[in-house]
């Protein structure tokens, strides 16, 4: 596709569920980012991969949180027990290189509710 | 802990030029990236960069830990959220950014 693809676009679960959200980047981008932004605060860094190199997990907020990436494709987070201050919009990004001045190319996010 | 400040509403008449101020502690961030974001629409890059600069409507200026983004004649059309962000340190180079400021036009 031209664009970043994430699915679903919306999630409802109840907690202690686990979930999975899905990103597929732009095609070639070695670089991906997952953010995550709750109601009225900004964008949350949460983890991010560059090509074969181990994922930087800095921005993960617990152990219930986990992401993967097969290559330089698709990419899946995974929240394991939800909580109800889980429920957020999960944003993906990816840029071509990875690099500080790289543009980053989101996608719609997934909305995420927990009751 | 690094941070990126930014008012959290700004509201200007239509046709004005609006002003939304931004500044940061990163310590090594010399650039600003500033985006704009429709809820339910993916962020949109406006301008970004170490210098001041212009794209189409939008203007951003620069210092070493502040910046404005200035968009020109600005419409109703242009209420939405707009992101500060600064690369932050480390391997990963992620941007940090803003907590947003909403943007609201009145007619």
């Amino acid at each position: 596709g031209a664009g970043v693809s994430q699915s679903p676009s919306n999630k409802v679960t109840e907690k202690g569920k686990d979930v999975e959200l899905r990103c597929d980047p732009i095609s070639g981008h070695t670089a991906l980012y997952w953010y995550r932004q709750r109601l009225g605060q900004g964008l949350e860094f949460l983890i991010y991969f560059q090509g074969n190199s181990a994922p930087d997990k800095s921005g993960l907020p617990s152990d219930r949180f986990s992401a993967e990436r097969t290559g330089e494709s698709v990419s899946t987070l995974t929240i394991q027990r939800t909580q109800q201050e889980d429920s957020a919009v999960y944003l993906c990004a990816s840029s071509l290189g990875g690099t500080t001045n790289e543009k980053l190319f989101f996608g719609s996010g997934t909305q995420l509710s927990v009751l | 802990k690094d941070q990126v400040f930014q008012p959290s509403t700004v509201a200007s008449s239509e046709g004005a030029v609006v002003e939304i101020f931004c500044n940061h502690s990163v310590s090594n961030a010399y650039n600003f990236f500033w985006y704009l974001h429709f809820p339910g629409c993916a962020p949109r890059l406006l301008v970004k960069g170490s210098k001041p600069s212009q794209q189409g409507r939008y203007n951003m200026t620069y210092e070493r830990f502040s910046s404005s983004l200035l968009i020109l004649q600005v419409r109703e059309a242009d209420a939405a959220v707009y992101y500060c962000a600064v690369p932050g340190c480390g391997s990963a180079r992620q941007l940090t950014f803003g907590s947003g400021t909403q943007l609201t036009v009145l007619p």
